[in-house]
């Protein structure tokens, strides 16, 4: 079955450094890829996703490519804030078969530290 | 607009009893989604909903699970006989369509003692 696979935590990273959190899949076809982030107390939020091979996912600074050829949806960012500490989370939507579950890895929890 | 909204936002029960869990999905969302996160582990899928179409019901992990969706409004998950490892919370999810961006509640704090 798809499955999602990201490094584990905890990262703590210095504010400013650059992040990367590594995320690859197993998946049936091309599925829609998907970054949430789960800040200290509050829900899960859709952070940037991409929808087919080579699209390149933006927001708030953060940047993912879909690489087909890696199976891979690495997340990244240039420089990291106090305010990024969360727990970031890589995820696949495949409608194969006519379901729509979203397939998550187990999280990667960030500390930035000042 | 209002997002994705869930009640109870805590519950505690005791082993056996029943609960009913809540979830109201942002206006115009016509898909439904349920899904439970366990302490330290991802988000495990339930149950989905779109529209009148039979819901696909492959994650609910046993026959004490059931869920119920009116029209393309409220859903209620009800967990029956609740055991100690049915502590986890327990995430709505909705999206204006099959396959559309996932826009999730705040959870429903579950802990059978």
């Amino acid at each position: 079955g798809d499955s999602v696979t990201q490094m584990e935590g905890p990262v703590t990273l210095s504010e400013e450094a650059f992040l990367t959190i590594n995320c690859t899949y197993t998946a049936t076809g091309y599925p829609s890829l998907f970054w949430y982030v789960q800040y200290p107390g509050e829900g899960l939020q859709l952070l940037l996703k991409a929808t087919k091979a080579d699209d390149k996912g933006s927001n708030k600074g953060f940047e993912a490519t879909y690489r087909k050829e890696t199976t891979s949806f690495h997340l990244e960012k240039g420089s990291v804030q106090v305010s990024d500490s969360a727990v970031y989370f890589c995820a696949l939507l495949y409608s194969g078969a006519g379901s729509y579950q979203l397939t998550f890895g187990k999280g990667t929890k960030l500390s930035v530290i000042p | 607009g209002a997002g994705v909204s869930q009640s109870p936002s805590n519950k505690v029960t005791e082993k056996g009893k029943d609960v009913e869990l809540r979830c109201d999905p942002i206006s115009g969302h016509t898909a439904l989604y349920w899904y439970r996160q366990r302490l330290g582990q991802g988000l495990e899928f339930l149950i989905y909903f779109q529209g009148n179409s039979a819901p696909d019901k492959s994650g609910l992990p046993s026959d004490r699970f059931s869920a119920e969706r009116t029209g393309e409004s409220v859903s209620t998950l009800t967990i029956q006989r609740t055991q100690q490892e049915d502590s986890a919370v327990y995430l709505c999810a909705s999206s204006r369509r099959d396959g559309g961006p996932q826009y999730f509640g705040p959870g429903t704090r579950l802990l059978v003692l």
